[in-house]
């Protein structure tokens, strides 16, 4: 079972961009991986804003992006809001089973 | 709508085994692989086990591989979890979800003494 890496936290200005990544101990991250990114608030149930690499759902922000970046997958926050502030965690398939990352604690300060 | 609820959960001492279920109703429960995750406090989360529509496959994370059993009873609309020599670590809220999409509200898994 992979390892799946995540930076620890961030911080973004609001109004700002930032990348958060997502490596696989196993080599480069790929289309195959079928990369998710969670969004989970404290008290809440976490939800799912970019799946298979780069798909959206209908309740995801436009100003979330999800793609392939030098051999990891990416989420790209382009406009930061204060309701950004949470963490988010990347989710691979690895063979059968899947594997999340560590989570990446993100604040908008 | 789409409501999946848990439940199950509860104390249960080091070695010992609890089963948690996990109704779902709003969908056509059989057409979909389904799975559980886990969040310890204060913790990440940690995917757990999913299971193929007919039951026909199963994958578990390597946690909780040859302890834990996922199942399902498609005309019972449910899913199961069947925990055996649990452990300390594995304390936490358990979720079951349909493709990371719609989510339980958890049920709480304490192992202790």
């Amino acid at each position: 079972q992979a390892v799946v890496t995540q930076e620890p936290s961030l911080t973004v200005s609001p109004g700002g961009t930032v990348t958060l990544t997502c490596g696989s101990s196993t080599g480069a991250v790929t289309s195959g991986h079928y990369p998710y990114w969670l969004q989970q608030k404290p008290g809440q149930a976490p939800r799912t804003l970019i799946f298979d690499t780069n798909k959206k759902h209908s309740w995801t922000p436009a100003r979330f992006s999800g793609s392939l970046l030098e051999g990891k997958a990416a989420l790209t926050l382009s406009g930061a809001q204060p309701e950004d502030e949470a963490e988010y965690y990347c989710l691979l398939l690895s063979g059968g089973p899947w594997v999340f990352g560590g989570g990446t604690k993100l604040t908008v300060l | 709508e789409v409501q999946l609820v848990e439940s199950g959960g509860g104390l249960v001492q080091p070695g010992g085994s609890l089963r948690l279920s996990c109704v779902a109703s709003g969908f056509t429960f059989s057409s979909y692989w389904m799975t559980w995750v886990r969040q310890a406090p204060g913790r990440g989360l940690e995917w757990v086990a999913n299971i193929k529509q007919d039951g026909s496959q199963k994958n578990y994370g390597d946690s909780v591989k040859g302890r834990f059993n996922i199942s399902r009873d498609n005309a019972k609309n449910s899913l199961y979890l069947q925990m055996n020599s649990l452990r300390a670590e594995d304390t936490a809220v358990y979720y079951c979800t349909r493709g990371m999409t719609h989510w339980g509200q958890g049920t709480l898994v304490s192992a202790s003494s």
